[in-house]
C-alpha cells in the first residue's frame, strides 16, 4: 500500500521565520511528488517534482526531491502571514497514476 | 468562469436520505476524481474514472457510488447517508499522461444528521 508520511503536522512561527517542510514516501513505480496549498478551499497547485536535485522554485517557495533517500521538503522563506495554510504532500505510483496524499502540515504565521 | 465546479456548495441532511454531489470541469480533461477530507486525515480517494467508460474505487469507496455522465461530468452518490459521511467533498481534474497535477473544485460540505 502507497503511503505519504508528511512532518511536522502543524508548526507556528512569527513572520520572517524560514520554515522546512518534510514528506516522506513509500510507493510502488514512484513517477512524481505534488506539493499543494490549502487554505480555506480547494487545494492549490505549488509544485510537481520528478527528478532528484533538481530544485523548483517560486518567490520565496521551494522545494527539491531526493529519490534515493524517497523524500522532499518544502522550503518557505521570510514567511508571511498570508503563507498560513495546510500544506499537502501527494505522491503519484502504482499502474494507475492516482495520487496518495499525505495528511498535512498545518503552517499558522503569526504577525 | 471556474474550470471546476461543485454543486451544492453545502448540504445538512437526514440519515438514510440520498444525496448526489455533482462535478462539473471545462478543463477537456479526461481523468476525473472524488475525494474526501476529514479534519487531520488529509484527502482520501473515493473514486475515479479516467474517460466515460471507466470507474475505479479509491481507497474509501464502501457506501458511495458514482457516475460519469460525460467528460465534463462527474457525480458522486450516497445511497443512505450516514453521520460519518459528513466531511467535506472534493472533485478535482487531470489530464492524460504520466505526471498528472489535479486541479480541484471548491467542494462540497456535508452534513448528515
Amino acid at each position: 500500500e502507497d503511503k505519504v508520511v508528511q512532518s511536522p503536522l502543524s508548526l507556528v512561527v512569527h513572520e520572517g521565520d524560514t520554515v522546512t517542510l518534510n514528506c516522506s514516501y513509500e510507493v510502488t513505480n514512484f513517477r512524481s511528488l505534488l506539493w499543494y496549498k490549502q487554505e480555506k478551499k480547494a487545494p492549490t497547485f505549488l509544485f510537481m517534482l520528478t527528478s532528484s536535485g533538481i530544485e523548483k522554485k517560486s518567490g520565496r517557495l521551494s522545494s527539491i526531491l531526493d529519490k534515493k533517500e524517497l523524500f522532499s521538503i518544502l522550503n518557505i522563506t521570510a514567511t508571511q502571514t498570508g503563507d498560513s495554510a495546510v500544506y499537502l504532500c501527494a505522491v503519484s505510483g502504482g499502474s494507475n497514476y492516482k495520487l496518495t496524499f499525505g495528511k498535512g502540515t498545518l503552517l499558522t504565521v503569526n504577525p | 468562469d471556474a474550470d471546476v465546479t461543485q454543486t451544492p456548495r453545502n448540504r445538512i441532511t437526514k440519515t438514510g436520505k440520498r444525496i448526489m454531489l455533482e462535478c462539473s470541469q471545462t478543463k477537456g480533461h479526461d481523468r476525473m476524481y472524488w475525494y474526501r477530507q476529514d479534519p487531520g486525515l488529509g484527502l482520501q480517494l473515493i473514486y475515479y474514472s479516467f474517460d466515460v467508460k471507466d470507474i475505479n474505487k479509491g481507497e474509501i469507496s464502501d457506501g458511495y457510488s458514482v457516475s460519469r455522465q460525460a467528460q465534463a461530468k462527474f457525480s458522486l452518490s450516497l445511497e443512505s447517508a450516514i453521520p460519518n459521511q459528513t466531511a467535506l467533498y472534493f472533485c478535482a481534474t487531470s489530464e492524460t499522461g504520466l505526471n498528472n497535477e489535479q486541479f480541484f473544485g471548491p467542494g462540497t460540505r456535508l452534513t448528515v444528521l
